[in-house]
């Protein structure tokens, strides 16, 4: 079975700092990764995928992740937050055979501060 | 830029009534998919629709929900008979390529007293 740990429930960064949401999983075969955020009364916004190729993937509004196969993890990054950053962030993974539904994790709340 | 929409975006309804939450996808989208948020919960797949069918479900998606495209356009989720726990947001989501991203909808929150 396919898992996703999210294992922050808030991260607080003050704006201009460089941020980092924290994301693992567990999946059968190789995995595709996913991360989408949700801004209040929104629906999930798509952000930046990693299906396969280099470990650093560039997505929307400057944000970044890194795929690491031995940690198994999907950290989401951005160099410099800023305040309209702050939402809730969510991680979700699917692996290349059977079933092709993702799993999310819990969400990370960012907060970023004046 | 093209985006899924879903109405109403809010519902309240008593426990045993039907109802029924629409969705328009993206217009040349194929891959359809409902997925429940219970507040402060992961967001969880309930059915993926795919060529006029279920293609997946999910233990959630019970005899009491039901998904049709009636038309086009609309792509709904139809739960029979409320209970209490299907209190929730549900967000439609479509997808050009079943191997792909999905596009998520801004979520219908379902309050069952």
């Amino acid at each position: 079975a396919q898992s996703v740990a999210q294992p922050e429930d808030q991260v607080n960064v003050a704006e201009g700092n460089p941020l980092t949401v924290k994301c693992t999983y567990s999946v059968s075969g190789n995995p595709y990764l996913f991360w989408y955020v949700q801004y209040p009364n929104r629906g999930l916004q798509f952000l930046l995928k990693y299906i396969t190729g280099d470990n650093l993937v560039k997505g929307s509004y400057g944000f970044e992740a890194e795929f690491n196969k031995s940690q198994t993890s999907f950290h989401l990054k951005k160099p410099s937050a800023l305040v309209s950053d702050s939402a809730l962030y969510f991680c979700a993974v699917r692996g290349t055979g059977g079933s092709y539904i993702p799993t999310f994790g819990r969400g990370t709340s960012l907060i970023v501060h004046p | 830029e093209p985006e899924v929409t879903q109405t109403p975006s809010h519902q309240v309804t008593q426990m045993g009534q039907e109802v029924i939450l629409r969705c328009v996808p993206i217009s040349n989208h194929l891959y359809f998919y409902w997925y429940r948020q219970i507040l402060g919960q992961k967001v969880e797949f309930l059915v993926s629709f795919y060529n006029n069918e279920i293609s997946e479900k999910s233990e959630i998606f019970d005899d009491q929900f039901s998904v049709e495209r009636p038309d086009g356009s609309n792509f709904t989720l139809k739960i029979r008979s409320t209970k209490l726990e299907d209190s929730a947001m549900y967000f439609c989501a479509s997808g050009g390529d079943s191997q792909e991203t999905q596009y998520f909808g801004p979520g219908t929150r379902l309050l069952v007293l």
